[in-house]
C-alpha cells in the first residue's frame, strides 16, 4: 500500500520569500510517480511538477522545485520568490507501480495550506 | 488545450435520492477517476475505469458505483445519497501510457445532501 504525508496543515509566508512544502511516502514499488498539485479557492487542481523516482536530477518547473531525497523517502515542494497568488492548497501525491497495472492512480496526502503575506 | 468539464459546479440533494455525476475528457484519454475531497483527509479514490465498460474500485468505493458506456464520459452514481456523500467531488482524466505524466482534472462539484 502507498501511503503519502503531508505534515503540516498550514503554511505562512512573506511575500517574495521562499517556502517548502514538506512531503513524505511510503511505496514497496521499485518504479513511482511523485506529483504536486496546487487547488486554489476555486477548486480547480492545477499541475505543478513531476519527479520520477529514477529521475538523477531534482524536478524544476519556474519558481517550483522539488527537493527530492530517495533515501529519506521525501519529496518536498520549494516554491521560490512567493507570490500571493501562490495562497492555496498544495497536494503531494503518488503514482505507484508506472510499468505495471497502476492505471495511473493516485495517492494524495492531506493537503497544506499555503498563505502568502503581503 | 486539455478539458475536464463536469455537469455541475454546486448540487444539492436529499438524503435518498439517486444523483448522478457526469464528468467528460476530450483529449481522448483511456483512463478515467473519480475523487472525493474532505478536509483533513485529501483525495481519496472511489473508483476509475481504464477502458469503455471497465471499472475497478478505488479506496472507498461503497455507496457508489460508476458507468463508462463511451469514452470521454465517467458518470458518478450515487444510489441513494445520505448526508455522509456531502463532499467536494472530483474527476480526472489521464493516458494509459505508464509515462504519463499527469492527471487532468476537472472543476470538481460541490455536493450538499440534506
Amino acid at each position: 500500500a502507498q501511503k503519502i504525508t503531508q505534515t503540516q496543515p498550514g503554511m505562512f509566508v512573506q511575500e517574495k520569500e521562499a517556502v517548502t512544502l514538506d512531503c513524505t511516502y511510503d511505496t514497496s514499488d521499485p518504479s513511482y510517480g511523485l506529483f504536486w498539485y496546487k487547488q486554489p479557492s476555486s477548486g480547480e487542481m492545477i499541475f505543478l511538477i513531476y519527479q520520477g523516482s529514477y529521475d538523477q536530477q531534482n524536478a524544476t518547473e519556474g519558481r517550483y522545485s522539488l527537493n527530492f531525497q530517495k533515501a529519506r523517502k521525501s519529496a518536498n515542494l520549494v516554491i521560490s520568490a512567493s507570490q500571493l497568488g501562490d495562497s492555496a492548497m498544495y497536494f503531494c501525491a503518488m503514482r505507484g507501480n508506472a510499468g505495471g497495472t497502476s492505471y495511473g492512480k493516485l495517492t494524495f496526502g492531506q493537503g497544506t495550506i499555503l498563505t502568502v503575506h503581503p | 488545450d486539455v478539458k475536464v468539464t463536469q455537469s455541475s459546479r454546486y448540487l444539492v440533494k436529499r438524503t435518498g435520492e439517486k444523483v448522478f455525476l457526469e464528468c467528460v475528457q476530450d483529449m481522448d484519454h483511456e483512463n478515467m477517476f473519480w475523487y472525493r475531497q474532505d478536509p483533513g483527509l485529501g483525495l481519496r479514490l472511489i473508483y476509475f475505469s481504464y477502458d469503455v465498460k471497465m471499472k475497478e474500485k478505488g479506496d472507498i468505493p461503497e455507496g457508489y458505483s460508476v458507468s463508462r458506456e463511451k469514452k470521454e464520459r465517467f458518470s458518478l452514481i450515487l444510489e441513494s445519497a445520505s448526508t455522509n456523500q456531502t463532499s467536494m467531488y472530483l474527476c480526472a482524466s489521464s493516458l494509459r501510457a505508464s509515462g504519463a505524466r499527469t492527471q487532468y482534472f476537472g472543476p470538481g462539484t460541490r455536493l450538499l445532501v440534506l
